[in-house]
């Protein structure tokens, strides 16, 4: 059974950083490009980061560009974001996925 | 970025109605079209993939068409458990888009 277990989650100050973590089981994860989608109370669904299977690519929406880091560590099947300089508009639920399979997704609250 | 336009934003629908829910991009996406249903406080679950794929597991009254920029998914038969947010999400072309999505209740 798949399984994205996402954590780092919290509140947190406008600039400053957290790191969220993806724990993956039940599938091959350096075969798999993986995903950071996030979710703004009652809002739709967007997207936040991409990396492909090795590794050797990312991609991240314009919004955090430079400020947000995806990462991986597939000896660990383990999925990354760094989020620095934070902003109340990234306040969401933060989802990791296959796009097939999704985690239960973390919360991440930027308040004073 | 490709612009995903999805309607009607809100449908009520009967007990074993069938309907049906529409994504437009912006530009040719080639059948890299997904479907997901949401429930409230849970993660989506994937409905469609490739535009008409229907993902392990998933009830045979759902389907999904489409090509080009205009895709569809079809619920023939709305069923209680239905009930639920719908976004589509094209896989074509970096930044990934989402639909604004389409939230479905019994009437």
């Amino acid at each position: 059974e798949v399984q994205l277990v996402e954590s780092g989650g919290g509140l947190v100050q406008p600039g400053r950083s957290l790191k969220l973590s993806c724990a993956a089981s039940g599938f091959t994860f350096s075969n798999y490009g993986m995903h950071w989608i996030r979710q703004a109370p009652t809002k739709g669904l967007e997207w936040v980061a991409s990396i492909s299977p090795s590794g050797g690519s990312t991609y991240y929406r314009d919004s955090v560009k430079g400020r947000f880091t995806i990462s991986r560590d597939n000896a660990k099947s383990t999925l990354y974001l760094q989020m620095d300089s934070l902003r109340s508009e990234d306040t969401a639920t933060y989802y990791c996925a296959t796009l097939r399979d999704w985690g239960q997704g973390v919360m991440v609250t930027v308040s004073s | 970025d490709i612009q995903m336009t999805q309607s009607p934003a809100s449908l009520s629908a009967s007990l074993g109605e069938t309907v049906s829910i529409e994504c437009l991009a912006s530009e040719d996406i080639y059948s890299y079209l997904a479907w997901y249903q949401q429930k409230p406080g849970k993660s989506p679950q994937l409905l469609i993939y490739a535009a008409n794929r229907l993902q392990d597991g998933v009830p045979s009254r759902f389907s999904g068409s489409g090509s080009g920029t205009q895709y569809s998914l079809k619920i023939s038969g709305m069923q209680p458990e239905d009930e639920g947010d719908y976004f589509c999400l094209q896989g074509s072309k970096f930044p990934l888009t989402f639909g604004s999505g389409t939230k479905l209740e019994i009437k």
